[in-house]
Formats: C-alpha cells, sequence, structure tokens
C-alpha cells in the first residue's frame, strides 16, 4: 500500500525556535498533500492544502505566517513551524494523495515546546 | 458544507463480540467517497474500509464491514469478532472527490475499547 514517511515522530525545543517537520511520499506521486493538527482526544483539524509547485491554501484562523507550508516536489511537503510557543504544542499529521484516492497519513509528530 | 457526525463519544465491546459504531453525514452532492479510519494509541491512522456512494454494495473488509443508508445519509461500521488491538479512535470521514483538492471531512470520533 502506499507509504507515507513523517520525519521527525517526536521534538522537544525551546520557546522561539522553529521547527521543520517534513513528509515524504515514498512510493507515489502525490498532488496535493494536507497538513492537520490534533489535539488528545479529538478530531483531526485541517490546517492547510498544499498543492506541488503552487502556495498551500489555509484553513480560515490558521496563521500563514506562523505555519509555513512548502511542497517543492511531488513526493515531498514541509511545515515549518516559525518562532514556536508553548501554545504550538500539540500533535501534527500530514496526508498525501492523488485525486480521488484515500488519503494516505504519515505516523505524526507530537512537537512540544518548553 | 459537509458536515459527519458521530454522536457516541465511547463505546466498549467484549472480546468476540460485535459491535456497531454509527455515523451520519450531510450533503447536497450525490458523488462522494466515505471512510472509516482508525488510530490506535500510536496515534497512525489507518485507513479500515471506503464505500464509493455510487455503489449499492456495502463495502466489507474481513472482519469489517458498514451499513450504507443513502437516502438515510448513514455509514455505520460493525466490527465482529472484536479482537484487543481493535481498540483506538475510530474516524468516520467524508470526502467528495472534485478537483485536486479532495479534503476530507472528519467526525469527532468514537473511542472503542475491547474488553479481554
Amino acid at each position: 500500500g502506499a507509504v507515507v514517511s513523517q520525519h521527525p515522530s517526536w521534538v522537544i525545543c525551546k520557546s522561539g525556535t522553529s521547527v521543520k517537520i517534513e513528509c515524504r511520499s515514498l512510493d507515489f506521486q502525490a498532488t496535493t498533500m494536507f497538513w492537520y493538527r490534533q489535539f488528545p482526544k479529538q478530531s483531526l483539524m485541517l490546517m492547510a492544502t498544499s498543492n506541488e509547485g503552487s502556495k498551500a491554501t489555509y484553513e480560515q484562523g490558521v496563521e500563514k505566517d506562523k505555519f509555513l507550508i512548502n511542497h517543492a516536489s511531488l513526493t515531498l511537503s514541509t511545515l515549518t513551524v516559525t518562532s514556536a510557543h508553548p501554545e504550538d504544542s500539540s500533535f501534527y499529521i500530514c496526508s498525501a494523495a492523488r485525486p480521488g484516492q484515500p488519503q494516505h497519513f504519515g505516523d505524526g509528530t507530537r512537537l512540544s515546546i518548553l | 458544507a459537509q458536515t459527519v457526525t458521530q454522536s457516541q463519544p465511547e463505546m466498549s465491546v467484549q472480546e468476540a463480540e460485535t459491535v456497531t459504531l454509527s455515523c451520519t453525514y450531510d450533503t447536497s452532492e450525490s458523488n462522494y467517497y466515505l471512510f472509516w479510519y482508525k488510530q490506535p494509541p500510536s496515534r497512525q491512522m489507518i485507513l479500515v474500509i471506503r464505500q464509493e456512494a455510487y455503489k449499492q454494495q456495502n463495502a466489507t473488509e474481513n472482519r469489517f464491514s458498514v451499513n450504507f443508508q443513502k437516502a438515510a445519509k448513514s455509514f455505520s461500521l460493525k466490527i465482529s469478532d472484536s479482537q484487543l488491538g481493535d481498540t483506538a479512535m475510530y474516524f468516520c470521514a467524508f470526502m467528495q472527490p472534485t478537483g485536486a483538492n479532495s479534503k476530507l471531512t472528519f467526525g469527532k470520533g468514537i473511542t472503542l475499547s475491547v474488553r479481554p
């Protein structure tokens, strides 16, 4: 089946630093990648949708200057949390998809800001 | 806009028994997909089963089957012969496959516990 790799799986960093999370589709070309945020025992909240070679589309209420998304190729998208603060601590999940096909998810990144 | 409702926050089932997780949705579209995803404690999102709206036959995957009632906009998941490894959060999701950006709309999820 389709494999999506997300790295790192867990990161702890100091307040004010920037953190980059990578999402790679290993065995298929993903025209679209999605970034989600999830709080404990809650559903996935879509943050943004990115298409290869174009600017990401952010959901309402998501700060695009805070959460920078780059989708440079059909197999790689990155999410950078800039100047991270404790309230940015959360579980971030990416997914990758081709048109009309189910999304395949990465294993998620647990981000802890001290 | 589409909405997905999972009204039961938690359920519990005895090992080897059968359990049904309910899901309803609202849409004005006729062509769409429905999914059930499983998220175990490891937090990995695993696709359990999918259903195309144009197919009348209910999808099945081994111990997992759905009861898709298009007119009622209902999409329940039945897990037969429950196993301890089925303990997880389960999310019902809707997707309208138009264009390149096929977003998923998730329900709030249900926490299923399988008792030994």
